[in-house]
């Protein structure tokens, strides 16, 4: 198993384009999520999806969207980058996305710099 | 809603000395609580969780905590800490019986052991 992977590792980007993070894993977990990690804030919800072709979103929506057309693969789209975007991308899994009490498997993280 | 309360930002602590890291939150309602450590350049991993039952919980690497209800408080010890325990802790809450994206992360602790 693989766990959560992520790609890329870190990217640079100008304000104003555009790009996709990747996040798959192999453990046919229902539930995904993204999250950003700011330093002194902690990690905060961007969106998750509670199955394929579920999303919903999190605290911190705008500026991002997603879609989940398998049950492997949830990629996080930044339609026109912003400074205050850049930061520390998480996708996590679960296997339940009925209760919090399961355990989320994270990845590794994507390191986001907005010019 | 709930929140939760990290108040030690950072935590210098020599090897083999015992340590503390303090978590408390708030909520009305019943809760589960977790705490997760991130490795540096690594995602988060679950350390340990309470759920209900026994109030002290042991989880991986020697690490434990105790839910205290009156001082709303899940402080997670260890007797004696490692060099390699140097990491980033993250002390999270959820009400009992929500999904995912009821979790509140707080703001993080980091353990920095030296020799």
């Amino acid at each position: 198993n693989a766990g959560v992977t992520q790609t890329p590792k870190f990217q640079v980007l100008k304000t104003g384009q555009s790009m996709t993070l990747q996040c798959a894993q192999d453990m046919n977990h229902e539930y995904m999520s993204w999250y950003r990690q700011d330093p002194g804030m902690g990690l905060r919800l961007i969106h998750y999806s509670v199955g394929a072709g579920i999303t919903d979103q999190g605290e911190v929506p705008n500026g991002y969207n997603v879609s989940r057309s398998t049950t492997e693969d949830f990629p996080l789209r930044l339609l026109s980058a912003a400074p205050s975007q850049t930061s520390v991308y998480f996708c996590a899994s679960s296997r339940d996305p009925q209760s919090s009490y399961n355990e989320q498997f994270f990845g590794p993280g994507t390191r986001l710099t907005v010019l | 809603a709930q929140s939760v309360t990290q108040l030690d930002s950072q935590v210098p602590v020599f090897e083999e000395a015992p340590v503390e890291l303090r978590c408390n939150y708030s909520s009305s309602v019943s809760v589960y609580l977790f705490w997760y450590v991130q490795y540096p350049n690594q995602g988060l991993q679950l350390l340990l969780k309470y759920l209900s039952g026994s109030t002290l919980v042991k989880g991986i690497n020697g690490f434990e905590a105790e839910f205290n209800k009156s001082q709303t408080s899940f402080h997670l010890r260890k007797p004696s800490v490692h060099i390699s325990d140097t990491a980033e802790y993250f002390c999270a809450v959820s009400d009992r019986g929500a999904g995912f994206q009821k979790l509140v992360f707080g703001t993080g602790t980091r353990l920095l052991v030296s020799p």
